[in-house]
């Protein structure tokens, strides 16, 4: 069965430093592979997509993740954090058996000024 | 600039009572998604539409819950009889099928609270 870990509940970082959000899945077969992020009281929003092609993808807001299949991880990443990027961001994989997503339970970034 | 849109986007409700939430699809989208998401399951998939036909519903209490999309434009969710334990956010997400699998797009959620 499908299954997307994201071992990092809470993280905190400070404006301008790095960031990096893990993402582990179970997978049989080649992923598709997404990265959302859900702001307060907001939907989910798609930051970027992975369905084959070069490794490292590029999204929305600076952000880029890399898809390594011998680590089965699908990280995301941003060189500087902005305080609006404080959000809960969430790794999805499919498809699974109805061609639907699985999503890890999510990761909330605080972003201190 | 496409979305999905929802309403209503807050429901405040007493247990026994019907709720009813309804989705606009973005135009040209096949597929239909309802999520709920709480705090203690995080994102749970409910039932899925491709072309207005239900695919999978097994995430859904069948007893109280039902899903339709009446046409292209609409889709439903209704709780009857609803209970405390609905309260939730529940977001409609659409797509277009494709070969593969369709990136989903999310509205903003209905957040309700049953008393």
């Amino acid at each position: 069965a499908q299954s997307v870990t994201q071992p990092d509940i809470h993280i905190t970082v400070s404006e301008g430093a790095s960031l990096e959000l893990r993402c582990n899945y179970s997978y049989g077969a080649t992923p598709y592979l997404f990265w959302y992020v859900q702001s307060p009281g907001q939907g989910l929003q798609l930051l970027l997509k992975y369905f084959s092609g070069d490794t490292l993808v590029q999204g929305i807001k600076g952000f880029e993740a890399e898809f390594k299949r011998s680590q089965s991880s699908f990280n995301l990443r941003k060189p500087s954090v902005h305080w609006s990027d404080a959000a809960e961001y969430f790794c999805a994989v499919g498809p699974n058996a109805g061609n639907m997503l699985t999503f890890g339970g999510g990761t909330r970034l605080m972003v201190k000024p | 600039d496409a979305r999905v849109t929802q309403t209503p986007r807050h429901k405040v409700t007493e247990m026994g009572q019907e709720v009813t939430m309804r989705c606009q699809p973005i135009l040209g989208h096949n597929t239909v998604f309802w999520y709920r998401q709480t705090m203690m399951q995080g994102l749970e998939l409910l039932a899925y539409f491709r072309n207005r036909a239900p695919l999978d519903d097994s995430g859904m209490p069948k007893d109280r819950f039902s899903a339709e999309m009446p046409d292209a434009t609409l889709a439903t969710l209704k709780i009857q009889p609803s209970e405390p334990r609905d309260s939730a956010v529940y977001f409609c997400a659409s797509g277009f099928a494709s070969p593969g699998l369709e990136t989903q797009y999310f509205g903003p959620g209905t957040r309700l609270l049953v008393l």
